[in-house]
This record gives structure tokens, sequence and C-alpha cells, in this order.
């Protein structure tokens, strides 16, 4: 069965740096997501991405984020300047089709750790 | 906006046990719904949703949820509770709008007693 992949599994990194997050959706999958969960915090919806744009974004995806799908295989999420309480678990998923019957799956995560 | 609740931060339960994990929501308009299991390590796997028609709806590993609009609730049930359920259980609710951003509760952790 075709699954969401994410890489690293763990990434550790000082605050102040750049660390760019990687999801590879399934393959015939043309919606992208990004969500986070803080440590003992719900899941939050980070944003979505569509042809190239963003769909959606929530108050947390300020400037310091950005995503991108450079090929077409992979999808990523950048954070420009971490800082302590980036340290989250992020989570990429993505749909076959725009709407919200239809179903997003979850890549397994990227521990995020800032020191 | 969109809320979800999940009462329950922690339940335990005998193996061989009925289960049922609650989920109530705030929303505008009808909701679309989700039941998310998470395994130590693994990712967000999908059990079961809800968008039209039929108001219990059947997942995978046996689970199964209903939808009553009267109570803005949709609960997970399993009627025998197995070890390998052990695990983090969330309710989400989808949005209609292009985005198609999903919200979550706060999770309940399942325990199963041998």
């Amino acid at each position: 069965e075709p699954e969401v992949t994410q890489t690293p599994s763990h990434q550790v990194t000082q605050m102040g740096q750049e660390v760019i997050l990687r999801c590879v959706p399934i393959s015939n999958h043309l919606y992208f997501y990004w969500y986070r969960q803080i440590l003992g915090q719900k899941v939050e919806f980070l944003v979505s991405f569509y042809n190239n744009e963003i769909s959606e974004k929530s108050e947390i995806f300020d400037d310091q984020f950005s995503v991108e799908r450079p090929d077409g295989s992979n999808f990523t999420l950048k954070i420009r300047s971490t800082k302590l309480e980036d340290s989250a678990m992020y989570f990429c998923a993505s749909s076959e089709r725009q709407g919200t019957t239809d179903t997003q799956y979850f890549g397994p995560g990227t521990r995020l750790t800032v020191l | 906006a969109q809320s979800v609740t999940q009462p329950d931060i922690h339940i335990t339960v005998s193996e061989g046990a009925s289960l049922e994990l609650r989920c109530n929501y705030s929303y505008g308009a009808t909701p679309y719904l989700f039941w998310y299991v998470q395994s130590p390590g693994q990712g967000l796997q999908l059990l079961l949703k809800y968008f039209s028609g039929d108001t219990l709806v059947q997942g995978i590993k046996g689970f199964e949820a209903e939808f009553k609009r009267s109570q803005s609730s949709f609960n997970l049930r399993k009627p025998s509770v197995h070890w390998s359920d052990a695990a983090e259980y969330f309710c989400a609710v989808g949005t209609r709008n292009a985005g198609n951003m999903l919200t979550f509760g706060g999770g309940t952790r399942l325990m199963v007693k041998p």
C-alpha cells in the first residue's frame, strides 16, 4: 500500500538555524499538507498546498515558514530561523483530490528538537 | 471556527471488553468527521470517516462510530478490544473550504489490560 514518507525521522538543530523537513507524498496525490504536534498538545494544521500554491494557512504559519514542491516527488517545509517553541512533531499528509470528502494520508512524522 | 473535544485523556480497558471513546465537535455546518489512530512511532492512520448518509460508519480493525447531530458527537466504539489496540486516538473535523484543513481533538490514550 502506498504511503507518505518523511525524512529525517528526528532533527536536532540550534536555535536560529534553518531546517528543511522533507516529505514524499503518495505518487498520484495532488494536495499536500503540513501539521505539527507540540508534545502533549493537539495536532495543529499549518498549511495546505495545491498546484504550487498555498491553499490555506493557519496563524502559526508565519513568515518564518515556507513550503515548496521542488520536484515531482518531494514536498518540503522550511523553517528559516528556528525558535525553541518550534520543537514539535511535524506531520506531512497528502490527498488525491481537493475537498473534505477525500482522505488525508499522514506520514510518520519528523521530530524537530530546537536547542 | 470549528473545534473538537475529546473529554477523556486516558482510558484503560481490559482485553476483550467493549470500548467507547467520546468525541464532541463544534462546527457551523454539516461536519465531515474522522477518527485517526496513532501507535508509538507511527503516523496517523485513518480508522473511519463520516461525510453523509448512514450515521453509523464502519472502519478498519473492527471499529465503528456513530454521528449524532443532536448531540454534536461522533463516538468511536469497538465491541471487543485487543491488546494491539493500545494507542492514541484522535477525532477530527474537516472543513468544506478550499484548504481542506483538519481540526483535531486532544486525543485519548487507550491502554489495554491483559
